[in-house]
C-alpha cells in the first residue's frame, strides 16, 4: 500500500532560520516523490520532484531510500515561504501526505 | 501558461440532487484526474482517466461517482445523489504523460457544499 506520512500539521519558524520539512513514504515499488505547495488563496502547484533534483525557490529535497523519507530542506527561510506544503507519492496513482502548514515569521 | 481551469469555483446543493462539475484541462494534455480534500483532511485521489476510460480509481469513488470528457476539452465530475459527506474541495488536475514524467497540474478547485 502506498503511504505518505508527515508528522508535523503546524510549523512555524522566524525569517533567516533554516526550515525542515518531514516526510516518510511506504511503498513497495520504487517510488516517485514529489513536493507541492498550495500558497494562500492559490492552487496546488508542483515545488519540486525528486527525479529532478533541483533546487525550486531555494528548497531542496533528497530521496533517502533507507529512511524512506523525502524531507525538504531550505537553510533561509523566507517570509513568503508560508504555505501549506503537501509530499506526495505516485506509485500507480498520486497520494498525497496531509500537508505541512509553514508560518515563516518577520 | 496554461492552467487547468475549474468551474464553479463554489457549488451549494441540496442533499440528495445531482452534480457536475466541470473542468478545462491543459489542452495538449492526455491524462485527466479529479482529487477531493475534505475541509481540514488531506488530498484524496478519486479518479484518474485516460483515452476516454477510467484508468483508475479509489474506493470513494462509488456508483454514484462518474466522469466524462464529453467535447475534446471538458472533463466532468458528476455526483448523482449528493450526500453531506461529498462536502469538498474537488481538484482536477491533467497530465502531459504517466509516470516519470507526470507532472500533473491542479485547478484552483470547485469548493461543494451540501446542505
Amino acid at each position: 500500500a502506498q503511504r505518505v506520512t508527515q508528522p508535523e500539521k503546524l510549523l512555524s519558524v522566524f525569517k533567516g532560520a533554516p526550515v525542515e520539512l518531514k516526510c516518510n513514504y511506504s511503498y513497495s515499488g520504487s517510488p516517485e516523490l514529489f513536493w507541492y505547495v498550495q500558497y494562500s488563496r492559490q492552487r496546488l502547484q508542483l515545488l519540486l520532484r525528486h527525479i529532478s533534483r533541483e533546487s525550486i525557490k531555494g528548497f531542496t529535497a533528497d530521496l533517502n531510500k533507507g529512511e524512506t523519507s523525502f524531507h525538504l530542506k531550505k537553510p533561509f527561510a523566507q517570509e513568503e515561504d508560508s504555505a501549506m506544503y503537501y509530499c506526495a507519492l505516485r506509485g500507480g496513482k498520486l497520494v498525497f501526505g496531509k500537508g505541512t502548514k509553514l508560518t515563516v515569521n518577520p | 501558461e496554461p492552467e487547468v481551469t475549474q468551474t464553479p469555483s463554489h457549488q451549494v446543493t441540496q442533499m440528495g440532487q445531482e452534480v457536475i462539475l466541470r473542468c478545462v484541462p491543459i489542452s495538449n494534455h492526455l491524462y485527466f484526474y479529479w482529487y477531493r480534500q475534505i475541509l481540514g483532511q488531506k488530498v484524496e485521489f478519486l479518479v484518474s482517466f485516460y483515452n476516454n476510460e477510467i484508468s483508475e480509481k479509489s474506493e470513494i469513488f462509488d456508483d454514484q461517482f462518474s466522469v466524462e470528457r464529453p467535447d475534446g476539452s471538458n472533463f466532468t465530475l458528476k455526483i448523482r445523489s449528493t450526500k453531506l459527506e461529498d462536502s469538498a474541495m474537488y481538484f482536477c488536475a491533467s497530465a502531459l504523460a504517466a509516470l516519470a514524467k507526470n507532472i500533473q497540474y491542479f485547478g484552483a478547485g470547485t469548493r461543494l457544499s451540501v446542505l
